[in-house]
């Protein structure tokens, strides 16, 4: 079982719609979860990072975590065109400083 | 948020020599700087991890003999890809990572496309 596993897609959505992204990870100890976004021959950036149980929201993008269940997940509403990027899921495990990544999902969305 | 450079941001160099990237950290001391790869449609695969002032600890099957990393301060680590061939030729990535609040963030350099002719 991998780490961070995360449906690679593509993910399709309409322009205005919401796009839900979804991560699960294995190890139970993990702290802190974070989401980047990379669009194609670019590097990744930070978009948000959530470390409690529960929603926590920034503009357009609400992070969403559940512990008991082992799940993390990204929404986006008013998806826009400028969002079609792979989305990478991150979890930092045993309490130091590495990130173990997901291999991402393709998100697309579509005028 | 925080700001990572890398240089150069792309480079082009001959089978066998020697390529250095370096990555600094702007606004901030990174505690710690990852170097990674990423290949064409490919995810992002971490090659080692750097502390300032210690030896750097690489992912297995990276070769430490081949890509040394250097991390002289809190906010400049290099990548020297020593020998390099065509196989080489990827997309180096660098981050660093900063505690703020109990929790550790790492922010992303732009990246340095290699291409070994």
């Amino acid at each position: 079982q991998k780490e961070v596993e995360q449906n690679s897609g593509p993910l399709s959505v309409p322009e205005g719609a919401i796009a839900s992204l979804n991560c699960t990870y294995s190890d139970r100890g993990s702290q802190s979860f974070f989401w980047y976004r990379q669009y194609s021959g670019k590097s990744p950036e930070l978009i948000m990072f959530i470390y409690s149980n529960g929603d926590k929201e920034d503009g357009r993008f609400t992070a969403q975590l559940n512990k008991a269940s082992q799940y993390v997940s990204l929404l986006i509403r008013d998806s826009q065109p400028s969002d079609s990027a792979t989305y990478l899921c991150a979890v930092n495990t045993g309490g130091g400083n590495k990130l173990t990544f997901g291999t991402g999902t393709q998100l697309k969305v579509e005028l | 948020g925080a700001v990572v450079s890398q240089h150069p941001s792309w480079v082009i160099c001959k089978s066998g020599t020697s390529v250095k990237i370096e990555c600094r950290s702007l606004d901030f001391q990174a505690t710690t700087m990852f170097w990674y790869r990423q290949f064409p449609k490919q995810s992002l695969m971490l090659m080692a991890t750097s502390n300032e002032g210690s030896k750097a600890t690489y992912e297995q099957g990276v070769e430490k003999d081949k890509f040394l990393i250097n991390h002289a301060s809190l906010t400049l680590s290099t990548l020297t890809v020593t020998s390099a061939h065509p196989e080489d030729s990827s997309f180096y990535i660098c981050s660093a990572s900063y505690r703020l609040a109990g929790l550790y963030e790492q922010y992303f350099g732009p990246g340095t496309r290699l291409t070994v002719t």
